[in-house]
């Protein structure tokens, strides 16, 4: 069955960087266009970063952009989440997930990880 | 951006009732609107999507409907595993997706 495994999660100080990464398997990587998102402690969900399925396209808030870099290794079938510059309110439980759509982008996510928690404080 | 907001924040129902959670987005998403659950400790599970469609494996209790603005998610009796925080989302507005943020369900 689908399977994402997100990786990389701890603790940082305010400006450090931090990489994420998402293990998947069960399905054709390649195929799906795949996303970050994340949840503050106690608080709603927030989408943080989109890649297309051959990497050709990103995406991001202006919450993060500029300073959040999102890329995958198809090879591998690993996505990744370079964060830098980060801070306190980058605190939150990241998910990696999958669009449902397969080669085109739709817009919601039927298979999710369990998430890696990054924690911004000094 | 678009900004979803649902309605009530929370919700106490007891086991076996009708419960009745809304969605509203600031402006027309057509019928491009998902629902999910999340338990404690949990990712969010995909319910519901294209505002009525029950994902894969999602009972027909859980019922979806509306379009343009306005967006319901009805669960027809509230099991005991029911009883979570519900979030919509609209995809209407690629690439800015937005989540509302989330009705809790909770026993009364």
């Amino acid at each position: 069955q689908v399977q994402l495994v997100e990786s990389g999660g701890g603790l940082v100080k305010p400006g450090g960087s931090l990489r994420l990464s998402c293990a998947a398997s069960g399905f054709t990587f390649s195929d799906h266009y795949l996303t970050w998102i994340r949840q503050a402690p106690g608080k709603g969900l927030e989408w943080v970063s989109y890649i297309s399925d051959s990497s050709h396209y990103t995406n991001f808030p202006d919450s993060v952009n500029g300073r959040f870099t999102i890329s995958r290794d198809n090879a591998r079938n690993s996505l990744y989440l370079q964060m830098n510059s980060l801070r306190v309110e980058d605190t939150a439980v990241y998910y990696c997930a999958r669009d449902r759509g397969e080669n085109d982008i739709i817009g919601y996510f039927d298979s999710w990880g369990q998430g890696t928690l990054v924690t911004v404080s000094s | 951006e678009i900004v979803m907001t649902q309605s009530p924040a929370t919700l106490s129902v007891s086991p076996g009732e009708r419960v009745t959670l809304s969605c509203r987005a600031s402006q027309s998403v057509s019928t491009n609107l998902a629902w999910y659950q999340q338990k404690p400790g949990q990712p969010p599970r995909l319910l519901i999507y294209d505002a009525s469609t029950r994902a894969t494996g999602i009972p027909a209790s859980f019922r979806g409907s509306g379009s343009g603005t306005e967006f319901t998610l009805t669960i027809s009796s509230l099991q005991s595993e029911d009883f979570a925080i519900y979030y919509c989302q609209q995809y209407n507005h690629w690439p800015s997706l937005t989540f509302g943020g989330g009705t809790r369900v909770e026993i009364k």
